[in-house]
C-alpha cells in the first residue's frame, strides 16, 4: 500500500515551453501533497504544499506564477513549469500525505530544458 | 530557517563494514526521520523516531534520537552492496505542521 506515482518519469523540452508533471496517490487519498526540487548532488528542497480544493502554499523564493500547482482531486496533484528555462532543469519529486501525516514519496521526474 | 547538517558528506567503505552517520540541527526537532534515496528515485523512509533518547532498529539499521533533540545518528551494520545510495535525515518544521526539512545527505559508496 501507500504507493505514489509520477508521470512522466523524465521529460526533455525546449526553452520557453511549459511542462506538466502529475503526482498520483494510487491506493489512498491525500488532501495534502508536497512538491520538492532536487538539483544534482543536493538535498530535497520543498517548493510548495498542495492542498486539495484550495490554493497551494509556496515556499519563500518559489515563483507561484512559474510553478503552477493544481490539486483537483484527492489522488492527483499536478505541477506545471511554465516557460521553462535551462535553470529549471532538475529532479522534481512529489509526496502525498497519508492518514497519520506520514509522507510517501513518488519516484521523481527528471526535467531537462534545452 | 532550520538547517540539518549531515556528516560525513560521503563515505567509501568495503562490503561488510559498519557505517555510522549523524545529523545535527540548529533547533529542536520532535521527530527525526531517516530516508534512503537510490539514484533516480524518490526517498524511502527507513526509520522514524518520535522521542528523545529513543533507539530504534530496522534490520541492520539502527537510529537514535539525541537527548538534546538537536541530533540523531544512523548506523548500518555489515554493509552490503544494496546499501549504496544517499541517506537523508529529515524532520517536520518547528511550526507544528507537516512540512519536512531535509538534511544535506550522506552519500554511501561501497568499494569492491
Amino acid at each position: 500500500g501507500a504507493v505514489v506515482s509520477q508521470h512522466p518519469s523524465w521529460v526533455i523540452c525546449k526553452s520557453g515551453t511549459s511542462v506538466k508533471i502529475e503526482c498520483r496517490s494510487l491506493d489512498f487519498q491525500a488532501t495534502t501533497m508536497f512538491w520538492y526540487r532536487q538539483f544534482p548532488k543536493q538535498s530535497l528542497m520543498l517548493m510548495a504544499t498542495s492542498n486539495e480544493g484550495s490554493k497551494a502554499t509556496y515556499e519563500q523564493g518559489v515563483e507561484k506564477d512559474k510553478f503552477l500547482i493544481n490539486h483537483a482531486s484527492l489522488t492527483l496533484s499536478t505541477l506545471t513549469v511554465t516557460s521553462a528555462h535551462p535553470e529549471d532543469s532538475s529532479f522534481y519529486i512529489c509526496s502525498a500525505e497519508g492518514p497519520i501525516d506520514e509522507q510517501f514519496f513518488g519516484p521523481g521526474t527528471r526535467l531537462t530544458v534545452l | 530557517g532550520q538547517q540539518l547538517n549531515q556528516s560525513p558528506q560521503s563515505m567509501f567503505i568495503q562490503e561488510g563494514e559498519d557505517v555510522s552517520m549523524n545529523c545535527t540541527s540548529s533547533s529542536i526537532f520532535n521527530t527525526w526521520l531517516w530516508y534512503k534515496q537510490d539514484p533516480g528515485e524518490g526517498p524511502v523512509l527507513l526509520i522514524a523516531l518520535y522521542k528523545a533518547g529513543e533507539l530504534t532498529s530496522n534490520g541492520r539499521l539502527t537510529a537514535q534520537f539525541g537527548i538534546t533533540r538537536k541530533d540523531s545518528f544512523l548506523n548500518i551494520s555489515a554493509s552490503i552492496p544494496s546499501d549504496v545510495g544517499i541517506y537523508f535525515c529529515a524532520g517536520p518544521s518547528n511550526f507544528g505542521n507537516e512540512k519536512l526539512t531535509f538534511g544535506t545527505g550522506t552519500r554511501l559508496t561501497i568499494i569492491p
